[in-house]
């Protein structure tokens, strides 16, 4: 059965550091892979996704994400964290029907120290 | 700007009473979807309108039931809340393409907060 699994509940970071939030799939055939983040009492928002091609996808907010199909992993990045960035970050792969369904990791929760 | 929405943002009923959710788009998207989400876990499909066909997951209560009149609307009502119905609804959209739609972004709402009495 198709799975994601985020193994990081919870990560502290400080403003201005690097930041990976990880990411792994179970999923037979090319996933569709997707990052959302949510800030709180809002909905989802899109990163970035990655169907084929450059394995190294830039999304928007500065976040970047780099498929290992070898790992099969879909780890999010980004250089310089900002206090802004502190939200709930879902990871989600599509790819299992042909109605756009989506499986969700149970999150990240991202805090930002000063 | 194109986009989700969802109404009202914070819905309190009270225990047993029937309550509907809102939510309308502007993106022209062919299917809708509805989820539930609880404090901090991850959004849990309801069910979703791929156009007017409508598909229930499995472990979807009864007591769950979804409307959509157009294109544009789409509707979830709950017939007798429960208070572990009390959670966050979010709606969201995609592109159905009719081969495949599973490498379309979905699009979310705000979503909206029930609390139950």
């Amino acid at each position: 059965a198709q799975s994601v699994t985020q193994p990081d509940i919870h990560i502290t970071v400080s403003e201005g550091a690097s930041l990976e939030l990880r990411c792994n799939y179970s999923y037979g055939a090319t996933p569709y892979l997707f990052w959302y983040v949510q800030s709180p009492g809002q909905g989802l928002q899109l990163l970035l996704k990655y169907f084929s091609g450059d394995t190294l996808v830039q999304g928007i907010k500065g976040f970047e994400a780099e498929f290992k199909r070898s790992q099969s992993s879909f780890n999010l990045r980004k250089p310089s964290v900002h206090w802004s960035d502190a939200a709930e970050y879902f990871c989600a792969v599509g790819g299992t029907s042909n109605t756009g369904k989506l499986i969700f990791g149970q999150g990240t929760t991202l805090q930002v120290k000063p | 700007d194109a986009m989700v929405i969802q109404n009202p943002r914070y819905q309190v009923t009270q225990f047993g009473k029937p309550v509907t959710l809102s939510c309308s788009q502007t993106l022209n998207h062919n299917v809708m979807y509805w989820y539930q989400q609880k404090s901090s876990q991850a959004p849990k499909l309801l069910f979703h309108y791929y156009d007017k066909d409508f598909n229930n997951e499995a472990d979807t209560p009864d007591n769950f039931q979804s409307r959509r009149p157009n294109t544009s609307f789409c509707f979830l009502d709950i017939r007798s809340p429960g208070l572990g119905d009390a959670a966050m609804y979010l709606c969201a959209t995609s592109r159905g393409t009719g081969f495949s739609s599973s490498n379309q972004p979905q699009h979310f709402g705000d979503g909206t907060r029930l609390s139950i009495l």
